[in-house]
């Protein structure tokens, strides 16, 4: 079965400065991965995902992450965030065939300060 | 295009009660997905339906269980409360096509407190 692990339950950064979200995931098959942002009081948003091919993805909102299969890892980044941005960030990760669901990670808060 | 939809947005109920919880995907989706989001568990898949019939299943007692209907709208319903299940269940809808690679949009949630 498939796991994400998020190294950090929450960041603190200064507007405007550079962040990562850390993510790394574990599964016997090749797997898809996926970032979504729940604001405060709303659903999940799909920030960008890696299916196939480059290994640099690029979303939404300046974030990009990148897919390191070695490492097992898809980071999250940004390099200047917004005030904004604070939220909580998902990474999750799906496997093909018939016994399809997003495994998702516990989440990071990122809290972004003035 | 409209979002996902989910109602009620909020619910309290007692132990030993039952609810129902009603999600319309976005038109065209035929694959709504079921999560319940709670602080210590995090996001759990509960079940996916696709075509009005369940193609995947998460790890929850026979108490959780969900219908679509041909319109593709989804109900969850969960029978016989407990304290636990208080959560945030969210839906989310995809085409269905291709399910492990298609993007899931999710509704702002039902906020269930069981008291």
């Amino acid at each position: 079965a498939q796991s994400v692990t998020q190294l950090d339950s929450q960041v603190p950064v200064f507007e405007e400065a550079p962040v990562e979200l850390r993510c790394n995931y574990s599964s016997s098959v090749s797997v898809y991965l996926f970032w979504y942002v729940q604001y405060p009081n709303q659903g999940l948003q799909l920030l960008l995902k890696y299916l196939s091919g480059s290994t640099l993805v690029k979303g939404i909102n300046g974030f990009e992450a990148e897919f390191n299969k070695s490492q097992t890892s898809f980071h999250l980044r940004k390099p200047s965030v917004h005030i904004s941005d604070t939220a909580e960030y998902f990474c999750a990760v799906s496997v093909g065939g018939s016994n399809y669901k997003l495994t998702f990670g516990k989440g990071t808060l990122l809290t972004v300060n003035p | 295009k409209a979002g996902v939809t989910q109602t009620p947005r909020y619910l309290i109920k007692t132990r030993g009660q039952q609810v129902t919880l009603s999600c319309s995907p976005i038109s065209g989706h035929r694959s709504v997905s079921w999560y319940q989001q709670t602080p210590g568990q995090g996001l759990q898949f509960l079940f996916e339906y696709f075509s009005e019939t369940q193609r995947n299943k998460g790890n929850f007692p026979g108490r959780f269980s969900g219908r679509q209907f041909s319109n593709s709208r989804s109900e969850m319903n969960v029978s016989t409360l407990e304290l636990g299940d208080s959560a945030l269940y969210l839906c989310a809808s995809s085409f269905g096509g291709l399910a492990a690679t298609d993007t899931q949009y999710f509704g702002p949630g039902t906020r269930l407190t069981v008291l």
